[in-house]
Parts: structure tokens; C-alpha cells; sequence
């Protein structure tokens, strides 16, 4: 496609449920990552994957958080048991990835709007 | 680990005039630093980016930033704002070397009065 998609734009779930969010990055970019934000907050960082390497999951806040990639495609980023304070925007990223030293830019989706009741 | 503070939450300008916004960030050794835009109902998209060299950089729009490692900033600036530049600014900073992901300032709302 043109650009990262993700779905679903808005989600309101209640307190306790699990969530299941999804990101479509661009065709070709090997590199994915997901971002949270909060209400009058930046992006904080969540989990990074790299081809066929271990995922980076340094930031995801609670092991009620996981996410997976297959391949170079798809990503979900699940969510358990969610609370009032998983509320937040969702961003995912996907880029290029070069040799060390070289930074590929992070084009990013329009994000997922999770509301926890 | 790295953080990012912008100073500035919510600024309102009129068209014409020049914008400052600042950003500082915290991390002891080399890093790369960004400017993201988002405008209204748009993703989040690149400004500017500085790696090395001139620490003077041009990014789209008209915008320039300035690094100035001794005062670990990266201010971004534009001599005259137009009511198309209203959006949200986040500025970001990622180390030289290891993780690749972002660290973002918690953003500037820009509104440009016509």
C-alpha cells in the first residue's frame, strides 16, 4: 500500500477485556515498530521488530502487552485484561533498514484510538 | 536512558510572525535528533533530521533547527509562520548506536492565527 495502515481507527473496550490492534506496514520495510500516546504526552515507545531478529521489548509497560509479527508483514499488538490507563493513541512505524550508522526514516500510521471504559 | 523536553505546550502566533520552539534532551553520548509534524487529521510525518556536520538544518516548509551539543538542544525555527504551519510539533532524539526506536518530547501545539 501507500503508506502504514492500521485498524481499527477507534476501539472502546471495557475494563478487563483484551484488545487486538493491528498494523499494516508499508511493503518492503522490514523494521516495525509500535508507540503509545497518551493524552497530552509524546510517543513512548513499546516494541521493535527487525526481520526474522528477536523483537526489542524493553518498553512494552506490563506483560499484559504483547505483540507479534510474521515475517515482514502484518503486526498485532495485543492488550489483556485492559485498564483506564491503556487509554491512549496507539502508533505503529515500519522503515528500511540499512547498515549501522544509517537511519532510515519511520513513516508512521494514522494510529488506533483505545478508549477503555 | 534518553528523555526529551519541549517547553513550550500550546503556542499561538499570528501569520508573519517567527517561531521558536524549544526542545532539550538528555543522553550523554552521540545522538541523532528529529523534528516530527502532524497536522490536522494527518499522520505524524518528518521534518528534519540532524546526524552530523552543520549543526544548522533545513528541513521542508521553511523550518530549520539548530543543535547546540554543549546546551543538548535542538530548537526549531521558522522566520514567518503561516496559518498552514498549525499542527502539532514533536521533537525526538535516538543514540548514535543501539536501539533504533525514538524518543519523543510530549509535543508543541502550534496555532497560527490568520
Amino acid at each position: 500500500g501507500a503508506g502504514v495502515s492500521q485498524s481499527p481507527s477507534n476501539k472502546v473496550t471495557e475494563k478487563g477485556k483484551d484488545v487486538e490492534l493491528r498494523c499494516d506496514p508499508i511493503s518492503g520495510h522490514t523494521a516495525l515498530y509500535w508507540y503509545r500516546q497518551r493524552l497530552g504526552q509524546g510517543l513512548e515507545f513499546l516494541i521493535y521488530f527487525q526481520g526474522n531478529s528477536a523483537p526489542d521489548k524493553s518498553g512494552l509497560p506490563s506483560d499484559r502487552f504483547s505483540a507479534e509479527r510474521t515475517g515482514e508483514s502484518v503486526s498485532t499488538l495485543t492488550i489483556q485484561r485492559t485498564q483506564q490507563e491503556d487509554s491512549a493513541v496507539y502508533l505503529c512505524a515500519s522503515s528500511l533498514v540499512s547498515g549501522t550508522g544509517t537511519y532510515n526514516e519511520q513513516f508512521f500510521g494514522p494510529g488506533t484510538r483505545l478508549t477503555v471504559l | 536512558a534518553q528523555s526529551v523536553s519541549q517547553h513550550n505546550h500550546h503556542v499561538i502566533l499570528s501569520e508573519a510572525a517567527s517561531l521558536e520552539l524549544g526542545c532539550n534532551y538528555s543522553y550523554g553520548g552521540t545522538v541523532n535528533l528529529f523534528w516530527y509534524v502532524q497536522y490536522p487529521g494527518q499522520h505524524l510525518q518528518l521534518l528534519l533530521k540532524y546526524f552530523s556536520g552543520d549543526p544548522l538544518v533545513k528541513g521542508i516548509k521553511g523550518f530549520e533547527a539548530e543543535f547546540i551539543k554543549s546546551k543538548f538542544s535542538f530548537n526549531l525555527r521558522k522566520p514567518s509562520v503561516q496559518w498552514s504551519d498549525t499542527a502539532e510539533y514533536f521533537c525526538a532524539v535516538k543514540p548514535d548506536t543501539g536501539r533504533r526506536a525514538l524518543t519523543f518530547g510530549s509535543g508543541t501545539r502550534l496555532q497560527v492565527q490568520p
